[in-house]
């Protein structure tokens, strides 16, 4: 089973609205990942976390919050976005924390869809 | 500087033939990970093929191999027999072996958008 899954699929929010993105996985990997996609850009890292401690936060805004409750979920926290934070977000997972993890494969989910108004 | 190029935005291929799509990177890491993802219209991004700096042999994954070129920083995906399905976009990515021991992001090309036509 190689399977990510997030919810919702889709979201639409308010500037003033609080909301979570989840996502889920049970492959037993130590590293999940958050990327922001914009429309027809190439998905950009947001943040790492291996084994369920944040390792990677590519200069993100503090408005988006990740966190890793234990080995198998990830949120993202969504607090006074701007509409230019409408995008796709996706989450992964992947087997390898350690030196040689260029080797392993990041499995996907489907993202979720968010529209900030 | 760009790691991952992908000089073709678009691609028109009749069904039945064979496409190759470009891919360059750039890095000074001896050890690093190439990996190819298609992305259909529905937004998933789906693992077709991987290749490592180390692997002596194209990787090969049913209808797609990996034209692994080491001196010329080029690994091209090769779909062999193409199909309507086939028709998404298609990103290289790569992902580098000197993050400090832990797990690492990928670096994204911006894409190749792929058509099948019947």
């Amino acid at each position: 089973d190689t399977e990510v899954t997030q919810t919702p699929k889709h979201l639409v929010m308010g500037m003033t609205n609080k909301k979570s993105l989840k996502c889920e996985q049970h492959m037993g990997h130590r590293a999940m990942y958050w990327y922001k996609q914009k429309a027809k850009k190439p998905p950009e890292l947001m943040f790492v976390y291996s084994y369920e401690k944040l390792s990677i936060n590519e200069s993100v805004p503090s408005r988006f919050s990740p966190e890793c409750p234990n080995s198998s979920l990830l949120n993202l926290h969504l607090h006074a976005l701007q509409p230019e934070d409408s995008a796709l977000y996706l989450c992964a997972s992947s087997q390898g924390v350690a030196g040689d993890s260029f080797t392993y494969e990041q499995y996907f989910g489907p993202g979720t869809r968010l529209t900030v108004t | 500087a760009q790691k991952i190029t992908q000089t073709q935005p678009g691609m028109f291929v009749q069904e039945k033939e064979a496409v190759t799509l470009d891919c360059t990177y750039d890095t000074s890491d001896p050890s690093y990970g190439l990996f190819w993802y298609k992305q259909p219209s529905s937004g998933e991004m789906i693992f077709l093929i991987y290749q490592g700096s180390y692997d002596q042999q194209n990787a090969t994954e049913g209808r797609y191999s990996l034209n692994f070129q080491k001196a010329r920083k080029s690994a091209n995906l090769v779909i062999s027999a193409s199909q309507l399905g086939d028709s998404a976009m298609y990103f290289c990515a790569m992902r580098e072996g000197d993050s400090g021991g832990g797990a690492d992001g990928l670096t994204f090309g911006k894409g190749t958008h792929l058509i099948i036509q019947p």
